[in-house]
């Protein structure tokens, strides 16, 4: 089965500026998920989907970071306006259903904030 | 609310010796526990979980409740096993929680 695609892979841009990244995860998966790893760290959770409800969003800061997953299957991740503590890499990832299935997850977009 | 720790971050073994990378876990229920590795230029992806009771690539980890531990464990590394590792524990409802990772470097 095809991955978990991620879009773009790399991208660099200035503080305060605008940037958006997409997912569209394994065909058929219910979950999907948002990790934000910085260097030197595991990933941690930002957002959690079952279809296109949000299932956990608590350690999203909601100020300038927003996802939404249109009609359950793809995804975009945004964060307005960037500062230089985002830079890290953004993974994706799904899951077949909610629980104990494994994840799945797309190469990440390394975000640099200068 | 449920953590993960990896307390080495880096762990150099050489080639044929024995491995074990620790995850200790801190969770008052009945958590599932992952292991996820990334090798070079490569996407995370699962190696074992503790409720398949698997091998892969020649890796085991056995869930201690009493210890709250989900050791790694090979009995003879190989330099292809050099990569990063990373313990996750799934609770309930609720997502995936990552430890902090241990880069594994097999030496020739």
């Amino acid at each position: 089965e095809a991955g978990v695609a991620q879009s773009p892979r790399y991208k660099i841009i200035e503080k305060r500026q605008s940037v958006a990244f997409w997912c569209n995860p394994i065909s058929g998966h219910a979950t999907l998920y948002w990790y934000q790893q910085i260097l030197g760290q595991g990933p941690k959770l930002l957002i959690q989907f079952q279809n296109n409800g949000v299932v956990d969003d608590s350690q999203l800061p909601k100020d300038r970071f927003s996802a939404e997953r249109l009609k359950g299957v793809d995804s975009t991740l945004k964060i307005q306006p960037a500062k230089l503590e985002d830079s890290a890499v953004y993974l994706c990832a799904s899951s077949r259903t909610w629980g104990n299935t494994e994840a799945f997850f797309g190469q990440g977009t390394r975000l640099t904030v200068v | 609310a449920q953590r993960v720790t990896q307390p080495e971050k880096l762990l150099s073994v050489f080639k044929g010796a024995p491995v074990e990378l620790k995850c200790n876990y801190s969770y008052s229920g009945s958590p599932e526990l992952f292991w996820y590795v990334q090798y070079s230029r490569q996407r995370l992806q699962l190696l074992l979980r503790h409720i398949s009771r698997e091998s892969i690539k020649g890796f085991t980890a056995d869930l201690n409740k009493g210890e709250t531990s989900f050791h790694l464990k090979k009995p003879f590394a190989q330099e292809e096993d050099s990569a990063m590792y990373y313990c996750a524990l799934l609770s309930g409802n609720t997502p995936l929680v990552f430890g902090k990772g241990t880069r594994l470097s097999v030496i020739a």
